[in-house]
């Protein structure tokens, strides 16, 4: 079965920290893995796109590592600032009957306090 | 340039009614993907439009219907609305369902 679990579920942490997020994924076949921010009531913008060559990607404070072997993604974010609070959501797209299908992680709720 | 644009952005409806959301994606983008995503989880997807047809379908009764225009438009139509139903929804554009795909504020539908 094609899922994507994230964790940890929520995450508080002071601004200036580092956080990892993590994503398992069991979807195949792989075809690319994208990490999103959500802000409340807002649609998901993307952060990262990895394939299965890419080990590490990095967009500004944010860093995406994945290891296709092990079916695992994190999302690193490094001296976080109060706007990174937003729920952050793995997407693992597999090729179906020649298009893309994505399945969506439920997300990681990061809250940062001044 | 427009990035994907949905209407409304709020919506509220009574249980047995009928619903279309309204999704224009972005400039130079031919396909229209619609997910549902209720408070707290992550979208679920429920089909994807390309070339005026539906192309793929995820795990959604028929009551949720959809079509493309050939401006490259979207609908989704949700017939005999349940309470279950309420959540916000989303549509992502993208082009020939295979580059990055750019998602629109989506649509919050309460249902009561």
């Amino acid at each position: 079965k094609n899922q994507v679990e994230q964790s940890p579920q929520s995450l508080i942490i002071l601004e200036g920290k580092n956080c990892t997020l993590q994503c398992n994924y069991t979807v195949s076949p792989f075809s690319n893995l994208r990490w999103y921010k959500q802000d409340t009531g807002r649609g998901p913008v993307s952060l990262t796109i990895m394939t299965f060559s890419e080990n590490t990607k990095s967009n500004g404070r944010y860093t995406a590592t994945l290891d296709a072997d092990t079916k695992q993604s994190s999302l690193h974010i490094t001296a976080s600032q109060l706007s990174d609070s937003a729920s952050y959501i793995c997407v693992v797209r597999r090729l179906s009957g020649g298009s893309y299908i994505p399945t969506f992680g439920r997300g990681t709720s990061l809250i940062v306090h001044p | 340039d427009a990035g994907v644009t949905q209407s409304p952005t709020h919506l509220i409806k009574t249980r047995g009614q009928q619903v279309t959301l309204r999704c224009s994606p972005k400039s130079g983008h031919d396909t229209v993907s619609w997910y549902q995503q209720a408070l707290g989880q992550g979208p679920q997807f429920i089909f994807q439009y390309y070339e005026e047809e539906e192309r793929q379908r995820g795990n959604f009764p028929d009551r949720f219907s959809g079509h493309q225009f050939p401006n490259y438009s979207s609908e989704l139509n949700v017939n005999a609305l349940l309470l279950g139903d309420s959540a916000l929804y989303l549509c992502a554009s993208s082009l020939r369902q295979v580059y990055g795909y750019t998602f629109g504020s989506g649509t919050r539908l309460t249902v009561v």
